[in-house]
Order: structure tokens, then sequence, then C-alpha cells
């Protein structure tokens, strides 16, 4: 079994809708959790930060984190196609090294 | 100027050539770390590097080697690269706590 679990998707959503992409983890050790996004033939990019259990806001994206369900998810509110990417959960314990999911490719269209 | 360049961006080899991917940060990180990348599998650890004579092995290490010439520079080399070595490499740099800054990333194919 993997240590993070993430569907791949793809998912496709119309511009507008509200998205929900999430990860399953196995290891409770995990502390921090990330997301990043990738464009097509593009490094990833961190998108969102969480420490421990709770939610995080930053504009239209929300991450939650569920440690005792170990459950993570990102919304994201009216999506746009510029939203268009595969996305990637990562979460680390305490030295610096992540674990990444697989990725779920995301295709918002107009 | 990007933060994290990788050189080359594309490469085709054959097989048992030895390789040499390049990577190179502006964000005077200390953490440096190589990734490949392969459809259905993610991204996986191949080395890490937390300072200039810390080198450490990752989940993929096997067939793989490093350098780390200076605190802004990564190297990996396959030795002899094999045709399942064909995949997506991402070099990436972290002042700590997992928030990690990734190049663009260098296409290889092993023939």
């Amino acid at each position: 079994q993997k240590e993070v679990e993430q569907d791949p998707g793809p998912l496709s959503v119309p511009e507008g809708a509200i998205v929900s992409l999430n990860c399953t983890y196995s290891n409770s050790a995990f502390q921090y959790f990330m997301w990043y996004r990738q464009y097509s033939r593009k490094g990833p990019e961190l998108l969102m930060y969480t420490y421990s259990s709770g939610n995080k806001e930053d504009g239209r994206f929300t991450a939650q984190v569920d440690k005792s369900s170990k459950y993570i998810s990102l919304f994201i509110r009216d999506s746009q196609p510029s939203d268009s990417a595969t996305y990637l959960c990562a979460m680390m314990r305490d030295t610096d090294k992540l674990i990444f999911g697989t990725g779920t490719r995301l295709q918002v269209f107009p | 100027d990007a933060d994290v360049t990788q050189t080359p961006r594309n490469r085709i080899t054959k097989t048992g050539k030895r390789i040499m991917l390049e990577c190179s940060q502006t964000k005077g990180h200390d953490r440096m770390y190589w990734y490949r990348q392969d459809p259905g599998l993610g991204l996986q650890l191949i080395y890490y590097s937390f300072d200039v004579k810390d080198i450490n092995k990752g989940e993929i290490s096997d067939g793989y080697s490093v350098s780390r010439q200076a605190q802004a520079k990564f190297s990996l080399s396959l030795e002899s690269a094999i045709p399942n070595q064909t995949a997506l490499y991402f070099c990436a740099t972290s002042a700590g706590f997992g928030t990690q800054y990734f190049g663009p990333g260098t296409r290889l194919t092993v023939l």
C-alpha cells in the first residue's frame, strides 16, 4: 500500500464549478501537508501549505486537513480554465523529505 | 531569470551512455533535491542534499549518482543509462518545512 493515495482523474468540470480534490494517507506521523500545482511541461509549484489539522484559505483555494481520518482536501471555488493542471498532494514528517501523491489531472472547460 | 534552472531541457541518448543533468539555483537555499516523474507513479526522490557536504540517497537511487559542487549547484549523473530511466527529471530547492521550489524539468529518453 502506498503511503499517499490520490485519484489520478481526469476530472472534468465546467467553468465556475466548485472542485474538490482529495488524498488519503496511512502514516499518522505526517505533520505538514501541501498542495502543488503542475501545468503541462512545467515543474510543480507550491499552492497551499498547512501544518497539522484544520483549514486554510487563500483566495479561491481552501486546503483542509483531517488527521483523525488521514484525509486532506483542496477545494477550488469558481473554477477557471486557467486552473486546468495536475494537482499533487504532498506530505512530510519532520525531515523535509516530501512524499507525493500521484496527482489528479483537472480540466476546466469554458 | 528563473530561480531554479535545469540543463539540458531535453535529451535523447542511447543505452550505456553516461549522462549528466545539471541544476542551478539563485534562491540561496541549502537544501536541494533530485526527483523523477513517471506517469502513474508521481514524483520519486532520487537524492537529496541538505548542504554541500551532506548527500543522501532517496527512494530510488540505484543507477544514479550526484555531485554538489557548490551551494547553488547540484548535478545528477546516470553512469550507464538504461531505457527504464526514461522519465521527466526535476531538481528542487528548499529553505525547510516542505516548501520546495522546482525547476522546469529535463525530459530524458534512453533508447
